[in-house]
């Protein structure tokens, strides 16, 4: 089954200590991709990755870092969370040349006090 | 930057047809995007159509894209209940998996 999987799926923590969240997905897509879903701001693009090593930012990059070293993993780092990185988080993976195939996964709802 | 409009309410009784509407500024999209967000999950992909296209059809879901206005709908035919849900447009810009924008989404209630 094609899926997109995040953990944590639900994250409380503090201001300043680091977070990693992790994206694997299982379909050998060369794309992946981070969003954060805020009320009335619908969901804005974090940082892309076209295939592993390659990485580039997003809408709203500002305080987040990625890395692709696999092809299957995309995790999202938080090096020093503040309060307005409480959000939801997505992960996505795409396939390169079919753009009708592609997957989100379920969610990672972060709350930094 | 790109920017996607979209109203933010729709309300619509059920077996009606439903347009959810949406205005996208960047000319050189490639895909244009449709999905739908159940309560509590993630979002799915409904239908797509490339920027070379005018209209899409799959089942119940119409796609309509007017290029020179930049205006991209979804219709929904026999709208049901379990259609009720968040819909987002989203536009690809073009080069590629480059960089998506996203709409603000559009609630659609269905009324039984």
């Amino acid at each position: 089954e094609a899926q997109v999987t995040q953990n944590p799926r639900y994250l409380i923590t503090v201001t300043g200590k680091k977070l990693t969240v992790t994206c694997s997905q299982n379909m050998n897509h060369e794309y992946m991709s981070w969003y954060r879903q805020d009320p009335g701001l619908g969901l804005r693009q974090i940082y892309y990755s076209m295939n592993v090593e390659v990485t580039d930012k997003g809408d709203v990059p500002e305080g987040y870092k990625v890395s692709r070293k696999e092809k299957r993993n995309f995790p999202l780092i938080l090096e020093s969370p503040s309060p307005n990185q409480t959000s939801l988080y997505f992960c996505a993976s795409r396939h390169e040349r079919r753009p009708y195939e592609q997957y989100f996964g379920p969610g990672t709802r972060l709350t930094v006090t | 930057g790109e920017d996607v409009e979209q109203s933010l309410f729709l309300s619509v009784r059920e077996g009606d047809s439903s347009v959810i509407n949406c205005t996208y500024t960047d000319s050189s999209s490639t895909y244009l995007y449709w999905y739908k967000q159940e309560p509590g999950a993630g979002l799915q992909l409904l239908t797509y159509i490339f920027s070379n296209m005018d209209m899409k059809q799959d089942q119940r879901l119409t796609v309509l894209l007017n290029k020179k206005d930049k205006h991209l709908s979804l219709r929904i035919a026999d709208t049901q209940t379990g259609d009720s849900a968040i819909y987002f447009c989203a536009e690809e810009s073009r080069g590629g998996y480059q960089k998506v924008t996203f709409g603000t989404g559009t609630k659609l209630q269905v009324i039984p």
